[in-house]
């Protein structure tokens, strides 16, 4: 079964940095693009960006180039979102998902979501 | 940057059928997608590459494409069926992926 499991919730202080995870299982991480979308409360699914976990090729939306940053670990089949300081308007729901370019095209499965809170 | 319209909203009485656009000026060009995202839950790949529907997707959600619009169709809505959309596409250069704002469908 192809399972895309995300870390768990975190609270953080603006100015604080932080990376969530999504460790994948059920196939090869490699061969698979993994996405991040982010979900502020109340409001709509905004795509982030998409890393390639075979060699890394990352691409980012305009909205979030240099906000933050989309990684992997091949070794251990994990895909990472970081913020180095984080703002209170990072508060949302961050969803990971395997977005099959080569395949559907669309994102086909999904991890269920860490939830960041940013507050003094 | 890119950007995906669709309507806020959509009400239907079940057993009717729901149409829900989404209008983009790469659309074309691009493929598009549909999610299904109900409260609480992870959204859900419903229609891809305009008008394929993915394994375990019921008969009843379909897409089609028309110029710069493309088209979420649920026909014989359920009550299951109340749920946010999502359309989903690519800017014109392939660049990155952008998703529609969402269309809230209430099934009255």
């Amino acid at each position: 079964e192809v399972q895309l499991v995300q870390s768990g919730a975190e609270v953080k202080e603006p100015g604080d940095s932080l990376r969530i995870s999504c460790k994948v299982s059920g196939y090869t991480f490699i061969n698979y693009w993994i996405g991040w979308v982010r979900q502020m409360p109340g409001k709509g699914l905004e795509w982030m960006g998409i890393i390639y976990p075979g060699d890394s090729d990352t691409r980012y939306s305009p909205s979030f180039q240099g906000q933050v940053t989309i990684s992997a670990d091949k070794s251990i089949s994990t895909a990472y979102l970081q913020w180095s300081s984080l703002k209170a308007s990072d508060t949302a729901m961050y969803y990971c998902a395997r977005q099959d370019l080569a395949g559907s095209g669309g994102m086909d499965v999904w991890g269920k979501g860490t939830t960041v809170t940013v507050s003094s | 940057s890119y950007e995906l319209t669709q309507p806020p909203s959509v009400s239907v009485s079940p057993g009717q059928t729901a149409r829900i656009t989404c209008s983009g000026d790469a659309l074309p060009k691009q493929y598009s997608y549909w999610y299904q995202q109900t409260p609480g839950q992870a959204p859900v790949l419903v229609i891809y590459k305009d008008t394929e529907r993915p394994s375990g997707i019921p008969a009843r959600f379909s897409g089609s494409s028309s110029g710069t619009t493309v088209t979420l169709t649920i026909s014989g809505v359920q009550a299951e069926d109340e749920a946010d959309y999502y359309c989903q596409s690519v800017d014109s250069n392939a660049t990155y992926r952008v998703f529609g704002g969402g269309t809230k469908l209430t099934v009255l």
